[in-house]
């Protein structure tokens, strides 16, 4: 089986440019995660998609970040403009959620964003 | 709210060693337990878990036991290889509109010299 697949797995841009990430998840999933991990850090929820319904996006900052599933199974996500401080990995996570807290989450690879 | 504390890193051992990272929490109500490694290059694996008071979570030789009244969940392995290697992560799960949310800890690099 397949794990979750992220694209691109590094990035380097110069700040005030937009970038984007791509997330495939586990077939069949149907809740999604994106999370921010600092260096040094674990990582911590941006947003979390049921199908494709953003269920929990407070962790978003809306001013420069964005995020769509279409169809319920890709996801994508924006940053624009970019700052030095986004630099970052950007983690996608996946799970099949069945009842209230039964689902284990499953991480894809990671893209490194490096802003300059 | 919900907070995770790991053992500050890094950590290194040589091989066989006995090792322990710790790891205590701060939940509000009886989350689960887990830990994750990331190793070189990949995303993060559960290695295993525990969902109430004095279960153990077990896996590849790791252990861990779900204590309450310490609100610990210490990792252990009773002789460590070169190849266990990476980054290893303390979470528990706070569920938040019936959903689990996971509140991770800030990770410890583990490194085995053979």
């Amino acid at each position: 089986e397949a794990g979750v697949v992220q694209s691109p797995r590094y990035k380097i841009i110069e700040k005030k440019q937009p970038v984007a990430f791509w997330c495939n998840p586990i077939s069949g999933h149907n809740t999604l995660y994106w999370y921010l991990q600092n260096l040094g850090q674990g990582p911590e929820l941006l947003i979390r998609y049921e199908n494709e319904e953003a269920v929990d996006d407070s962790q978003l900052p809306k001013d420069r970040f964005s995020a769509e599933r279409l169809k319920g199974v890709d996801s994508t996500l924006k940053i624009q403009p970019a700052e030095l401080g986004d630099s970052a990995v950007y983690l996608c996570a996946s799970s099949l959620r069945q009842g209230a807290g039964t689902d284990t989450q499953y991480f894809g690879p990671g893209t490194r964003l490096t802003v300059l | 709210g919900d907070s995770v504390t790991q053992m500050e890193g890094p950590v290194t051992l040589s091989e066989e060693a006995f090792l322990t990272i710790n790891c205590t929490y701060t939940a509000t109500g009886y989350p689960s337990l887990f830990w994750y490694v990331q190793y070189p290059g990949e995303g993060l694996q559960l290695l295993l878990k525990a969902t109430k008071a004095d279960d153990k979570g077990s896996n590849k030789g790791f252990e861990a036991t779900y204590r309450k009244e310490t609100t610990s969940f210490h990792l252990e392995k009773g002789s460590v290889q070169v190849s266990d290697s990476a980054v290893y992560f303390c979470a528990l799960s706070a569920l938040e509109q019936g959903a689990q949310k996971l509140v991770f800890g800030q990770g410890t690099r583990l490194t085995i010299n053979p």
